[in-house]
């Protein structure tokens, strides 16, 4: 079971670039590396998933090394609606799928 | 489109009693997911269905059962509650767990369950 380590928490102000980096040193071949965005009272959701090297979508980046042991989540730009807490979450089965306790992200004005 | 719904989204039960959380979702998912989210904790899996008519065991199953009714529809139940049950459950569904790391998982809204 791939375990994932992140920050507790996070502070950045409005307009910032923030990079929440998770650890996973022990991930296996058939691993992808997937990151959710969870408000309070919410379900988590979806934001970017990669396998290596780096993605981008509208809303986020994904830095994944060449060793995968560990990954970046970049936001740019922040506002103040991206506080939540962002999950990485490692898996390649079903019965992989254990998220970690993510990374309290908190944007002040 | 609702997506992926939960009921109820509050219940409070004593311990020993049982009850159902009911999960629907209209996007035409094959597969379907069971977590409950203690404070402050990650979510962790309880059942999944890859599939109508299949079941799996999560990681934290004891005290839990399950029914995939039909497609749509991923019900958990709990025979006995104890307090240790309290938590928020979260219901999921995805295109096909055969592929389930390049899976997207939806989420519903969670259902709140405390204990007595």
């Amino acid at each position: 079971l791939a375990k994932t380590t992140q920050p507790i928490s996070m502070d950045s102000y409005e307009g910032q670039e923030v990079n929440i980096t998770c650890s996973h040193n022990n991930i296996a071949t058939n691993d992808y590396i997937t990151w959710y965005q969870q408000f309070p009272s919410q379900g988590p959701r979806f934001i970017i998933q990669g396998y290596k090297t780096k993605v981008t979508n509208e809303v986020a980046s994904l830095f994944i090394p060449a060793d995968r042991k560990s990954s970046t989540l970049s936001l740019p730009r922040v506002s103040l609606s991206d506080t939540a807490v962002y999950y990485c979450l490692v898996a390649g089965s079903a019965r992989q799928l254990t998220f970690g306790s993510g990374t309290q992200l908190t944007v002040l004005p | 489109n609702a997506g992926v719904t939960q009921t109820p989204k509050f219940q409070v039960l004593k311990t020993g009693q049982s009850m159902t959380l009911q999960c629907a979702q209209d996007m035409n998912h094959n597969s379907m997911y069971w977590y409950r989210q203690d404070p402050g904790m990650g979510l962790r899996l309880i059942y999944y269905s890859a599939s109508e008519g299949t079941t799996d065991k999560g990681e934290v199953p004891n005290g839990y059962n399950v029914s995939r009714l039909n497609k749509r529809e991923f019900s958990l139940r709990l025979e006995s509650a104890a307090p240790s049950q309290t938590s928020v459950y979260f219901c999921a569904s995805s295109e096909d767990i055969l592929a389930v790391y390049q899976e997207t998982q939806y989420f519903g809204p969670g259902t709140r369950l405390l204990v007595l």
